[in-house]
């Protein structure tokens, strides 16, 4: 039930914009999205319930396809902030358990 | 507000024997989770505790352990360790653990096994 990331690894220069996949084989509930700098940890960004909802945060939105069961992440315009790794994670049921995809790792470059 | 507090924040063992880690969540909130994360395997579900009842357990072998305390603080204990168990073990805390709340997530435990 572990979520597949796509892609593993994204390189940008600052401004570029990317998009993180998270797919999944079940009927998702929800979609979680979190952001993790090297030693330190996750750091929620946002929640996108089933109902094809998309939300913003600043530069970074993300919506999700219930037909497809899939959930993307979209940062624009990067800053140097942004990197870090991503992590979607998704449950089944409402007071389910999160489960996590492995990541992509996201490097920004001046 | 404080965040969630993890303690000890390393911990250096040998294989047998037995470690327990601590978790302070966030005032007020009732669940608090517990992952593994290593670099092959990402986040791993261990398990999640709500008003001291263990709610949700993921697939982790019995001896990997936890409960939670009456002011929602939780314990994960892990016996017989052995040397795969080398990880960084975090703790996130929710309101009430559901599917609309985010999770917070403490600083984690590095545990090494020598």
């Amino acid at each position: 039930q572990q979520p597949v990331q796509s892609p593993q690894a994204v390189i940008l220069r600052e401004g570029e914009d990317a998009v993180i996949n998270c797919s999944s084989s079940k009927a998702l509930y929800s979609v979680h999205w979190y952001r993790q700098k090297h030693g330190e940890a996750p750091v929620f960004l946002m929640i996108l319930l089933k109902g094809g909802e998309q939300k913003g945060h600043d530069k970074i939105s993300a919506s999700f396809n219930e037909k497809k069961q899939q959930s993307s992440l979209y940062l624009t315009a990067s800053q140097l902030s942004y990197s870090g790794t991503y992590f979607c994670g998704t449950e089944y049921s409402t007071l389910g358990r999160l489960y996590f995809g492995r990541g992509t790792q996201l490097t920004v470059w001046p | 507000k404080a965040g969630v507090t993890q303690t000890p924040r390393y911990l250096i063992k040998t294989r047998g024997q037995q470690v327990t880690l601590s978790c302070s969540p966030i005032s007020g909130h009732r669940s608090v989770s517990w992952y593994q994360q290593t670099p092959g395997q990402g986040l791993q579900f261990l398990f999640e505790y709500f008003s001291e009842t263990q709610r949700n357990k993921g697939n982790f072998p019995g001896r990997f352990s936890g409960r939670q305390f009456s002011n929602s603080r939780s314990e994960m204990n892990v016996s017989t360790l052995e040397l795969g168990d080398s990880a960084l073990y975090l703790c996130a805390s929710s309101f009430l653990g559901e599917s609309n709340q985010p999770q917070h997530f403490g600083d984690g435990t590095r545990l090494s096994i020598l």
